[in-house]
């Protein structure tokens, strides 16, 4: 399984911008980034996911090095729901397209 | 619309009991994947189904395992025998199709108990 390192907590202060980093080192060309976040006590939910080009939706951001060895994902305005854990996963045809890999993750913690 | 859903919420068993989890996928989804989760952990893979193509089953951690898909909509895990260290969350979760670019919709899962 292709590998992301993730910090493994983070805070940040509600209606403050959040930036999650993600390295990814060993990603290969093929391979698309995803972000996943789970809440307390429920399934995984899809975020956002990218390949080479930055991309923006109604959730969040996600910024991609030029060298894809890197991403972060942005929440422009913690609030309170927003405390999760976030994912980063890589899933391509070398890393195995049938399942997801998922980390550890990082643990946000939104501070009112 | 309906999303994943997935019975029983929770399950309490005695060591040595067999169970069997359901998963109803979004309808019209022709992928279907099952994790588990222990406590504090990430997503463990267990199988995958596609279509009537043969399951991926790389990810299921003994023969205590198993799952089907009948009608290529509901899916049944069932473990035998269950020991102390299956008890975890169980999670489903499907897709469109099967690609590296789709999005995976999960249920709430079933928390499992051996006692």
């Amino acid at each position: 399984d292709a590998k992301t390192t993730q910090p493994n907590s983070m805070e940040s202060n509600e209606e403050e911008p959040v930036h999650l980093p993600c390295n990814h080192s060993t990603i290969s060309g093929t391979d698309y980034i995803h972000w996943y976040r789970q809440l307390p006590s429920q399934g995984p939910e899809y975020v956002i996911h990218g390949l080479t080009s930055n991309v923006n939706n109604r959730m969040a951001s996600l910024a991609i090095a030029e060298d894809r060895k890197s991403s972060t994902l942005i929440l422009h305005r913690a609030t309170l729901r927003d405390a999760a854990v976030y994912y980063c996963i890589l899933s391509g045809h070398q890393t195995g397209a049938n399942n997801l890999f998922f980390g550890t993750g990082t643990r946000l913690t939104v501070i009112p | 619309g309906a999303g994943v859903s997935q019975s029983p919420s929770n399950k309490v068993t005695e060591k040595g009991k067999d169970v069997e989890l359901r998963c109803d996928p979004i309808s019209g989804h022709t992928a279907l994947y099952w994790y588990r989760q222990s406590l504090g952990q990430g997503l463990e893979f267990l199988i995958y189904f596609q279509g009537n193509s043969a399951p991926d089953k790389s990810g299921l951690p003994s023969d205590r395992f198993s799952a089907e898909r009948t009608g290529g909509s509901v899916s049944t895990l069932t473990i035998q025998r269950t020991q102390q260290e299956d008890s975890a969350v169980y999670l489903c979760a499907s897709s469109l199709v099967q690609g590296a670019y789709n999005e995976q919709f999960f249920g709430p899962g079933t928390r499992l108990t051996v006692l």
